[in-house]
Order: C-alpha cells, then structure tokens, then sequence
C-alpha cells in the first residue's frame, strides 16, 4: 500500500517552455503532497507543501511564479515548471502524506532543459 | 528550522561487515526522525522511524537504529550487510509541521 507515481518520469525541453509533472497517490487519499528538488549528488531540498484546495506553501528561495502547484484533489497534484531554464534541470519527487507525519514518495522526474 | 547531518559520504565494505551510519540534528523540540533508502534506479524507502518510546528502532531488512537525545544522534545500524545493501541511505528529521529535512546521504557501496 502506499503508492505514489509521478508522470512523466523523465522530460526534456526547449528552454522558455513550460513542463507539468504529475503526482498521484495511487491507493490512498494524501492530506497534504511535498515537492522536493534533488540535485546530482545531493540530498533532497523541500521546495514546496500543498494541502487539497489550498494554496502551496513555499520553502524560502523557491519561485512561486516559477513553480506553480496545484492540489485538485486528495490523489493528485502537479508541479509546473515555468518558462523552464536549463539551471531548472533537476530531479523532481513528491511524496503523499496521510497526515501521521510519515511520506510516501514517488519515483521522481528527471527534467532536462536543453 | 531542523538540519541534519550525515557524517559518512561514502562508505565502501565487504559483505558481512557491519554497518554504522551517523546521523546528527539540530532542533529545538520534540522530533520525528527517519532513516530512507534509495536503491539504485529506485524511489525513496522508509527503513525505519522513530516517534516515541523505545529509542532503540527495528526496521525492515535487518537494519536498526538508536535515538540517542542527549547527543542529537539517531545512527542507523546492521550487523552484517549483503550486496544488496548498495544503496544511497537519507536520514531525515521533521519537527511539528511535519516538514522534512534531509541529511546530505551517504552512498554505502557493498562488495561481494
């Protein structure tokens, strides 16, 4: 049980585009979505939390401009990456909690901005 | 706000060997901490967690873990590792607003 899945899993586009990255909680209803950002080599950096029907909550130094989340429903939310830039280029992951401060994470989206 | 600190960034051993991976923290109040595990190609694991109680924490696939809170120190350990072990290893601590935040990793490689 637990499942999350990001779609797609990797994207690559023209710099100036804009990319959505979907995140799914497959077998259960997640309260609140997280979206991190993982670097080469790094460890995973928050950007983002979002709670159904609300508006995200922004980590400081994370663009709300630039990566607008929405949170349609309990299952699903998606990441979208404005006007995307190759420093953009990244690894994307979302986690789906139940709201008993344990996440379930997705497998991630490679995002290359040529 | 919480850090973590992994102290390890890469540890290379022998199949058998035991496995010790610290682990430190800093905040002020009352924490939740978490060890993942990222296989190769894979997403993020839960190995183990800790809330509450017994600070000494059993997680899946052997591997356990102490909370030690007059260090700031939550270490993951295993007594004897396989090949199938290599892994990128998280540890993470989340405060009250159930944020995470995640230590830099250690890449743990595991010859056979």
């Amino acid at each position: 049980g637990a499942v999350v899945s990001q779609h797609p899993s990797r994207v690559i586009c023209k710099s100036g585009t804009s990319v959505k990255i979907e995140c799914r909680s497959l077998d259960f209803q997640a309260t609140t979505m997280f979206w991190y950002r993982q670097f080469p080599k790094q460890s995973l950096m928050l950007m983002a939390t979002s709670n159904e029907g609300s508006k995200a909550t922004y980590e400081q130094g994370v663009e709300k401009d630039k990566f607008l989340i929405n949170h349609a429903s309990l299952t699903l939310s998606t990441l979208t990456v404005t006007s995307a830039h190759p420093e953009d280029s990244s690894f994307y992951i979302c986690s789906g909690s139940l709201g008993n401060n344990e996440q379930f994470f997705g497998p991630g989206t490679r995002l290359t901005v040529l | 706000a919480q850090s973590v600190s992994q102290h390890n960034h890469h540890v290379i051993l022998s199949e058998a060997a035991s496995l010790e991976l610290g682990c430190n923290y800093s905040y002020g109040g009352t924490v939740n901490l978490f060890w993942y595990v990222q296989y190769p190609g894979q997403h993020l694991q839960l190995l183990l967690k800790y809330f509450s109680g017994d600070p000494l924490v059993k997680g899946i696939k052997g591997f356990e873990a102490e909370f030690i809170k007059s260090k700031f120190s939550f270490n993951l350990r295993k007594p004897s590792v396989q090949w199938s072990d290599t892994a990128e290893y998280f540890c993470a601590v989340a405060g009250g607003d159930y944020k995470l935040s995640f230590g830099a990793g250690t890449t743990v490689t595991v010859r056979a």
